[in-house]
């Protein structure tokens, strides 16, 4: 089993530009997580789904949209990006319930 | 809103030495407290969680303490070693149990 694949590992944007990360799990989770990581600030959720079809805002979903079409997928999308959203971004996934969360590798997206 | 307030920010222990980590909880409806372990380049990882049933909780060299009258857990990291050096993340329940609230996390450096 792969676990929790995120797809890029990197990337670099222009202010502006749109981008889609992807995040998938082969553990047939039901809950599925975007968070950034920025220095000091921890964790931070920006949307969750806890279930096919089900989207949530977390603390920090401007400027993010989600999409989980299917079980084993999560899409974060950026349709303009700015600068503020230079972080690193984790996927992570859940059985029923948030408490035990499984985490991917990371992208590290830059935004000039 | 559901905060963790985590401290020290930084700690940097002699190999051998006991590494502590507090976590401070506002409310929560579900009491389960876990603690992640992040390396660098790599995702969190689940590294030990207690739920207040008891006041505390030994797996290996870690011990969770729980205080649920002072809303306080902690990590205590017995025989530290280089090994240990990661990022540690307290984290606690919000939205019910659908999604965790981390801290700002705690970068632990062990020198032999």
């Amino acid at each position: 089993n792969a676990g929790v694949t995120q797809t890029p590992k990197f990337r670099v944007l222009k202010t502006g530009q749109s981008m889609t990360l992807l995040c998938a799990q082969d553990m047939n989770h039901e809950y599925m997580y975007w968070y950034r990581q920025d220095p000091g600030m921890g964790l931070r959720l920006i949307h969750y789904s806890v279930g096919e079809g089900t989207t949530a805002k977390g603390e920090v979903p401007d400027g993010y949209n989600v999409s989980r079409l299917k079980k084993q997928n999560f899409l974060l999308g950026l349709e303009s990006a700015a600068p503020s959203q230079t972080s690193v971004y984790f996927c992570a996934s859940s059985p029923s319930g948030g408490l035990r969360q499984f985490f991917g590798p990371g992208t590290r997206l830059t935004v000039l | 809103q559901q905060q963790v307030k985590q401290s020290p920010q930084s700690l940097i222990v002699q190999k051998g030495g006991i590494s502590i980590i507090n976590c401070a909880y506002e409310n929560t409806a579900f009491d389960y407290f876990p603690w992640y372990q992040q390396f660098p380049g790599k995702g969190p990882a689940l590294l030990i969680a207690i739920r207040p049933d008891v006041s505390e909780k030994k797996e290996g060299r870690f011990t969770i303490s729980f205080n649920k009258s002072a809303k306080q857990f902690s990590l205590h990291i017995m025989d530290s070693q280089p090994g240990d050096s990661a990022t540690y993340f307290c984290a606690a329940p919000r939205d019910g149990a659908n999604n965790l609230f981390f801290g700002t996390g705690t970068r632990l450096t062990v020198i032999p």
